[in-house]
């Protein structure tokens, strides 16, 4: 069974673009969620969805954004980047709601550069 | 707010034994995770306690109290392998995300 694809595995913007990163669930997996990893912390939770619906969100402004499609597929969109946004982006799959004895599979990340 | 604290860093011998030490404070609890990520690589699944006391898979234990809000980690026989980031994290509720601790560096030496 494929593990959790992240698309791109890299990408480097400038202040002010956009960015959209994609990610494909575990075949089966009906919630992804978004994290945000910085070097020296933990994880910051962005959003989860479930069934094509935003279920929680973590406190980050609104540039952040997401949306999960029929097929579990979900994209995340960062708009008006700052260099602050600089970070390792990670997605979680899970069966069920995140957390509990549902774990969390992870991809690998898309690393994020704003300059 | 809610909260989980673990050691920032955490240094053992290779073949030793070592425990990484969590507690919370959340407003509600369904269960403590811990998930391994390797420098550059992924957080992977470790473990899940709902109930007091030891699961164990494997080299590696996980341990819970929740009438001390409180779990552990436990190491046994560390390889070079090992070496690595440990998150523990909390469920609250049923309808909120997990919470998590800052994380534990581990740190083994020959």
């Amino acid at each position: 069974k494929a593990g959790v694809t992240q698309t791109p595995r890299y990408l480097i913007k400038t202040r002010g673009q956009q960015v959209t990163l994609s990610c494909s669930p575990i075949s089966g997996h009906r919630s992804v969620s978004w994290y945000q990893q910085t070097p020296g912390q933990g994880l910051q939770f962005l959003f989860e969805y479930f069934s094509e619906t935003q279920r929680n969100k973590g406190n980050f402004p609104g540039r952040f954004s997401g949306r999960q499609f029929s097929n579990s597929r979900s994209e995340m969109n960062v708009s008006t980047l700052e260099l602050g946004d600089s970070a390792l982006y990670l997605c979680a799959s899970s069966f069920d709601r995140t957390g509990g004895n549902s774990p969390l599979h992870f991809g690998n990340g898309t690393r994020l550069t704003v300059t | 707010g809610q909260s989980l604290e673990q050691p920032s860093e955490v240094t053992a011998v290779e073949g030793a034994i070592v425990q990484i030490n969590c507690t919370y404070q959340t407003s509600g609890f369904y269960g403590l995770s811990w998930y391994q990520q390797h420098d550059g690589g992924a957080p992977t699944f470790l473990s899940y306690n709902a109930l007091d006391g030891l699961e164990e898979t494997g080299r590696f234990s996980s341990f819970l109290s929740r009438s001390d809000s409180y779990g552990y980690l436990l190491l046994q026989e560390l390889q070079m392998k090992d070496s690595a980031s440990y998150f523990c994290a909390v469920k609250p509720g049923s309808n909120y995300q997990l919470i998590w601790g800052a994380g534990t560096k581990l740190i083994i030496k020959p």
